[in-house]
């Protein structure tokens, strides 16, 4: 059974801070998606990563995939009020057919 | 920009009721999927959809539980005899051909089973 963990699952930070969202999977996957959700909102997805060593980025968001060390980052560069929502990463079962989703990290970014 | 729609936004129902929940899936898509979302808890898969089939269900997804696509544009999840732990957000999702496509979720439909 695939089980994707996410930590922390709270984080609190101050505007124009740094800092990173770790997500760890247990089984074998090139495949990783991390989405947004606002609360009461639907899933926005934010990157699509699908080999080792994928790096994308958008604005002040950064994520990264280690295949091998089965490990993907979100990292938050200055941050914003405006990124506080929660996110979650999530594995693909290589076959497409579905998605396991880490637990969610939380993020409240305070001005 | 092309988005899933899931009605009705929020269901209330008596347990033991059956209910429907409905969404369209971006127009050109191939792949159906359904998850829910118990109050502050993950996002938990429940089954994908693919070629007028099911390709892979979760445990959650038991005989209680049944999708179908009715006609050319609609995707439902029906669920029997509802129980008061059904209660969550229900998520529907699409996404489209092609290797490693995102998949894109509607806005949900809140159950809630009194």
């Amino acid at each position: 059974e695939l089980k994707v963990e996410q930590n922390p699952l709270f984080l609190s930070m101050q505007e124009g801070k740094n800092y990173t969202i770790y997500c760890n999977y247990s089984t074998t996957s090139d495949r990783l998606y991390w989405y947004r959700q606002d609360p009461g909102k639907s899933l926005e997805s934010l990157f699509v990563l699908l080999s080792n060593g994928a790096v994308k980025q958008e604005g002040r968001l950064m994520a990264s995939l280690d295949t091998k060390a089965r490990l993907s980052t979100l990292h938050i560069t200055a941050a914003v009020h405006d990124l506080s929502a929660t996110y979650f990463c999530a594995v693909d079962d290589n076959a497409g057919n579905m998605l396991t989703f880490g637990g969610g990290t939380r993020l409240m970014v305070k001005p | 920009e092309p988005e899933v729609t899931q009605t009705p936004s929020h269901q209330v129902t008596q347990m033991g009721q059956e209910v429907i929940l409905r969404c369209v899936p971006i127009s050109n898509h191939l792949y159906f999927y359904w998850y829910r979302q118990i109050l502050g808890q993950k996002v938990e898969f429940l089954v994908s959809f693919y070629n007028n089939e099911i390709s892979e269900k979760s445990e959650i997804f038991d005989d209680q539980f049944s999708v179908e696509r009715p006609d050319g544009s609609n995707f439902t999840l029906k669920i029997r005899s509802t129980k008061l732990e059904d209660s969550a957000m229900y998520f529907c999702a699409s996404s489209g051909q092609g290797a490693y496509q995102p998949q894109h979720f509607g806005d949900g439909t809140r159950l809630s089973i009194l």
